[in-house]
């Protein structure tokens, strides 16, 4: 079946803009998490939904930060007046947590690169 | 404050010997562990997990052992094979919680033929 998917894969943006990450994750799993790798290190939590809501923003940075999932599906990460520190690949993540045991699967991610 | 670490930056490791990653946590609230491995532009996969009530979970040619006294886990991989070469994530997380997952800093694994 279908994996996680992000789009895009790559995204370039000036210091300043706006930018919106998507993911579009396993097809029915209520779960859905972002996260943030800077290199050489592991990912960081930012923020997680149960379903439309947010059950858990506290890894969101700062307020230029905000995340939607308005149908419980799709999920998109917004990023507001974007700076170089942002510079980051961001990772999407789905579960099933129904099961009790939630494991986790990743999306390929999208490399933001801020100028 | 790192609840998760891999004090190990990478390993070289002969075909067919085996491998050994540690992993090290502080939080006695994780209850679930897992293993990701990452290969170059692509995004973690996940290899194998454990439950803080099991000591020991295989899969194959990977075996992941928890030592809850400890807080020390370790993945095994044997007999390792170059395809294995990649970066190995462990992640720790809170069940009872909403279940976002603690990585540690990743361990380089190169497997030589």
């Amino acid at each position: 079946g279908a994996g996680v998917s992000q789009t895009p894969s790559n995204k370039v943006t000036e210091k300043g803009k706006y930018v919106e990450l998507r993911c579009d994750p396993i097809s029915g799993h209520t779960a859905l998490y972002w996260y943030r790798q800077s290199l050489g290190q592991g990912p960081e939590f930012l923020i997680y939904f149960q379903g439309t809501g947010a059950a858990d923003d506290s890894g969101l940075p700062n307020d230029r930060f905000f995340a939607v999932r308005p149908e419980g599906s799709v999920s998109t990460l917004k990023i507001q007046r974007t700076e170089r520190g942002d510079s980051a690949v961001y990772l999407c993540a789905s579960s099933d947590r129904t099961g009790g045991s939630d494991t986790q699967y990743f999306g390929p991610g999208t490399r933001l690169t801020v100028l | 404050d790192q609840q998760v670490k891999q004090n190990s930056p990478s390993l070289s490791v002969q075909e067919g010997r085996i491998s050994i990653l540690n992993c090290d946590y502080t939080n006695s609230m994780f209850d679930y562990f897992l293993w990701y491995k990452k290969y170059p532009a692509e995004g973690p996969t996940f290899l194998i997990s454990i439950s803080s009530i099991k000591d020991k979970n295989e899969d194959g040619r990977f075996t992941v052992f928890l030592n809850k006294s400890a807080k020390h886990l370790s993945l095994h991989i044997v007999p390792s094979q170059p395809g294995d070469s990649a970066v190995y994530f462990c992640a720790a997380s809170d069940q009872s919680n909403t279940g976002k997952l603690i990585f540690g800093q990743g361990t380089t694994l190169q497997v030589k033929p």
